[in-house]
């Protein structure tokens, strides 16, 4: 069974608007969450983190929400530019362990 | 040289056939691993190497057989694979904080995309 998990496949958003990607995972023992993005041909690039001690972190135009009671997190892009399509992955992990468990991805695309 | 670079990019291999993946990191980090990446299915963590000792194998068959001869460089040694072992697969390197919350964020290169016929 998944413990992490990033129900929406696939999100199409228009230039200028907000994008919000999803996940949720089963394991309150998870205590540091990632953003990554991933494009084609390309290994995955680090975008955003944030501790269990947060419930917010912001960089630019990317930021991330954590709510512990729902084990949900999620990311928040505005304003959405095309340069930002791509398939993005949510991480968890554990102090203490190296297992950074990923959902299988969001492919997003930015309209024109 | 910059990041984390892994060599072949691409590799068509038979069942019979041994081969190996490399990696390389340039970041100065303590840790690398390996992850799996198949169609429609998360990224599935294999190995991980700390100060190369390998800490974690994730119930990975032995046909695959990990090697870290120093902290820089990784290897992936592949014997005997099976065409369901077709995936890309990934290595990554992260700076770890023993003994504090995780704040190594990985650093992954480019994939392997490995082809077994």
């Amino acid at each position: 069974d998944q413990q992490v998990k990033q129900n929406s496949p696939s999100l199409s958003v228009q230039e200028g608007r907000i994008s919000i990607l999803n996940c949720d995972y089963t394991n309150s023992m998870f205590d540091y969450f990632l953003w990554y993005k991933k494009y084609p041909a390309e290994g995955p690039t680090f975008l955003i983190s944030i501790s269990s001690i947060k419930d917010k972190n912001e960089d630019g135009r990317f930021t991330v929400f954590l709510n512990k009671s729902a084990k949900h997190l999620s990311l928040h892009i505005v304003p959405s530019q095309p340069g930002d399509s791509a398939v993005y992955f949510c991480a968890v992990s554990t102090s203490g362990t190296y297992k950074y468990i990923f959902g299988t991805g969001t492919r997003l695309k930015v309209l024109a | 040289e910059t990041g984390v670079t892994q060599t072949p990019r691409h590799l068509v291999m038979g069942m019979t056939n041994k081969k190996s993946l490399k990696c390389e990191q340039h970041l100065g980090h303590n840790a690398m691993y390996w992850y799996k990446q198949s169609a429609k299915k998360p990224l599935e963590l294999m190995f991980v190497y700390s100060l190369e000792e390998r800490v974690e194998n994730n119930s990975v068959p032995s046909r695959f057989s990990p090697e870290c001869p120093n902290s820089s460089h990784l290897f992936l040694h592949l014997h005997t694979l099976q065409p369901e072992d077709s995936a890309l697969y990934l290595c990554a390197s992260s700076q770890e904080t023993f003994g504090a919350l995780a704040t190594g964020e990985l650093f992954f290169g480019e994939g392997s995309r490995l082809t077994v016929l």
